[in-house]
């Protein structure tokens, strides 16, 4: 059972230039959740899709960040024309959401991450 | 619409008790909670829906009081391997499946 996978791992960019973040879920996960952490600092939530739909962007920037999660693929965060304050280590996280006794669980896996450098 | 964690950061010597609060403004569906390492991707612990709930893991438990909107994380006799940065998550009742995670609390376990 292979876990969330993120790549690349290591991201280096020169201002201006995009940044491609990939996300592969666990297998049978259909949410995916995508989470920035500046360095000594918590997570904070970006954006949450499910297959082929955003479902809440509100954590998003409004320019230059966007994110999808084809039928088929992995899900990707597309950053445009990064700046040096985009650097932080960006985790996605998959989960399946399940019922038990009336309740819904959103238990979340997160991938090892993918941190960017802007140079 | 942050969680609010306490305290920031500890220090225990191993064999200690250490206690973990998270508490939010909102109404809370479920809490949920997680630990990091330094340079890894968090790990999930646990997750409480029904308020007063309580769960454990190993020597790592937690309770839900969900008419307060605070959940406790309790580490008993401390181990080094411990040692990491824990966050809360909370769902809201209007926003299910979103997890907004708190600030989190540096726990360091010294010999």
């Amino acid at each position: 059972n292979a876990g969330v996978m993120q790549n690349p791992r290591h991201l280096v960019r020169r201002r201006g230039q995009e940044a491609r973040l990939r996300c592969s879920p666990m297998k049978g996960h259909s949410h995916v959740y995508w989470y920035r952490q500046l360095p000594e600092e918590g997570l904070k939530f970006m954006v949450y899709l499910q297959k082929e739909n955003i479902i809440d962007e509100s954590g998003m920037p409004k320019e230059r960040f966007s994110a999808e999660f084809p039928k088929e693929g992995p899900s990707i965060l597309r950053i445009q024309q990064v700046v040096r304050g985009d650097s932080a280590a960006y985790f996605c996280a998959s989960s399946l959401v399940w019922a038990s006794g009336g309740s819904s669980y959103n238990e979340q896996f997160f991938g090892p991450g993918t941190r960017l450098t802007v140079l | 619409q942050q969680p609010v964690q306490s305290p920031q950061a500890v220090i225990l010597r191993e064999g200690e008790d250490a206690v973990i609060n998270c508490s939010s403004s909102k109404a809370l569906y479920s809490v949920h909670w997680y630990r990091q390492k330094h340079g890894e991707a968090p790990v999930f612990l646990m997750i409480l829906l029904k308020g007063g709930e309580q769960k454990g893991h190993e020597k790592i438990s937690a309770s839900f009081n969900e008419k307060k909107q605070q959940s406790s994380l309790y580490l008993t006799a401390s181990q080094l391997s411990y040692s990491g940065t824990y966050f809360c998550g909370t769902e809201r009742k209007t926003s299910y499946d979103k997890v907004i995670f708190g600030p989190g609390t540096s726990l360091s376990v010294i010999p």
